[in-house]
């Protein structure tokens, strides 16, 4: 079965640095991925989708790679704020997009 | 901006009734979702929901769970007998289906209903 997976530890960094999030999948060859924020006892929101033709996506401080032959999507937060901590997740859609999997998501800490 | 909306927030039940969950999707979305998050795991997909049939569902989503779309603005989840592990966040979402590739429509979601069984 199709397996994501997020660094499971927390990812603590200061203000200013740029953080980067690992996604890595298996058993699938999706022709998208997306990234989500999640904040405590919220809804996911959407960031950022990726297409497998893409090798970067970048939106504002946001930047996504998708390297299809290492199955890896990176995610990066550059200039990070305390605002910017939360949980961020990797998601794949399959079975023609009506199933979406997401990882267990890597919980990012901006110290100011 | 428009979004999706789900009641009520927090429901509280006793193992063995039934629970409704209700949602209500952006108003021109076509597809709609259930997922579910246990405190401190995963979210987890449930079920999908497209032109008034179930398009996908997981495991999870056995004979204890339904889904109804009983009008042209609400979508429903109902557990018919509650279980201590049903105790989860339930997140419902929506999705538009414009033009072009499906990849390209992102996935509203609610604000969750905490269901807790004792």
């Amino acid at each position: 079965s199709q397996k994501i997976e997020q660094n499971s530890e927390a990812l603590n960094i200061q203000e200013g640095k740029t953080a980067t999030l690992t996604c890595n999948y298996t058993n699938y060859s999706p022709a998208y991925l997306q990234w989500y924020r999640q904040d405590p006892g919220r809804g996911p929101v959407f960031l950022l989708l990726i297409r497998e033709n893409e090798k970067e996506k970048r939106k504002e401080r946001l930047k996504v790679t998708f390297d299809t032959t290492l199955k890896q999507s990176l995610f990066h937060i550059t200039a990070s704020q305390p605002a910017d901590s939360a949980t961020y997740l990797c998601a794949l859609d399959t079975a023609g997009g009506f199933k979406t999997i997401f990882g267990a998501g890597t919980r990012l800490f901006v110290k100011a | 901006e428009p979004e999706v909306t789900q009641t009520p927030s927090h429901q509280v039940t006793q193992m063995g009734q039934e629970v409704i969950l209700r949602c209500v999707p952006i108003s021109n979305h076509l597809y709609f979702y259930w997922y579910r998050q246990i405190l401190g795991q995963k979210v987890e997909f449930l079920v999908s929901f497209y032109n008034n049939e179930i398009s996908e569902k997981s495991e999870i989503f056995d004979d204890q769970f339904s889904v109804e779309r009983p009008d042209g603005s609400n979508f429903t989840l109902k557990i018919r007998s509650t279980k201590l592990e049903d105790s989860a966040m339930y997140f419902c979402a929506s999705r538009s289906a414009s033009g072009g590739a499906f990849g390209t429509d992102t996935q509203y979601f609610g604000p969750g209903t905490r269901l807790t069984v004792l």
